[in-house]
């Protein structure tokens, strides 16, 4: 069975830090990867999405960028953290029509 | 713009009643439309789905509604059930040369009283 590792579960970071999160899915190959975030009281909102190695499509212009340097990870960066970067960070996988996720990083930016 | 709006941000219901969640959508480019349930800190649990040529999915004591013309979903929950209680999400989908990529809305609370 398909399973998605993210990590870490919560992360306190200064303004101004870098930063790198790392999902990583096993039991499949060629999925579709996602980047969403939740920020406090407020919906899922797509980041980044990726359908194969190298191949990343952002949604929304912002400070983060993401990569995929394998088939099976897929990883949330930036060079320096805002306040703004503060929120729940959801990575997803997909093979057909439903997304499956896993169980969030909680970000502060402090 | 919110292509996918939940318009009620709670909910509040007797256990053993039922509950209805709506979804108004207006991209009439989705074709496929989910549901998941969602507890504090961790991520959102896939719940049902229906695709758009359908209007009703059933999976036990979830249901599914869709109306097209409307561009509006439910999900009906019965009975309802305390362990129920979660923010639900729903989450639309369009097919772009086999890239799926889900627009969610913002999340309604459900409160299943004892």
């Amino acid at each position: 069975s398909q399973t998605i590792h993210q990590w870490p579960a919560t992360l306190v970071q200064p303004v101004g830090s870098p930063l790198s999160l790392e999902c990583t899915v096993e039991g499949t190959s060629n999925p579709n990867l996602y980047w969403y975030r939740q920020a406090a009281g407020r919906g899922l909102q797509l980041l980044f999405y990726s359908v194969g190695i190298g191949q990343i499509s952002s949604e929304v212009p912002q400070n983060l960028s993401a990569s995929r340097p394998q088939d099976r990870q897929f990883i949330l960066s930036s060079k320096k953290l805002l306040l703004s970067d503060s929120g729940f960070y959801l990575c997803a996988w997909s093979m057909g029509r439903a997304a499956f996720f896993g169980q969030g990083t909680r970000l502060t930016v402090v | 713009d919110q292509q996918v709006k939940q318009n009620s941000p709670s909910l509040s219901v007797q256990e053993g009643r039922i509950s209805i969640l709506n979804c108004d959508y207006t991209n009439s480019m989705f074709d496929y439309f989910l549901w998941y349930k969602k507890y504090p800190a961790e991520g959102p649990t896939f719940l049902i789905s229906i695709s758009s040529i359908k209007d009703k999915n059933e999976d036990g004591r979830f249901t599914v509604f869709l109306n097209k013309s409307a561009k509006h979903l439910s999900l009906h929950i019965v009975p309802s059930q305390p362990g129920d209680s979660a923010v639900y999400f729903c989450a639309a989908s369009a097919t772009l040369s086999g890239t799926y990529k889900y627009i969610f809305g913002t999340g309604t609370r459900l409160k299943v009283l004892a």
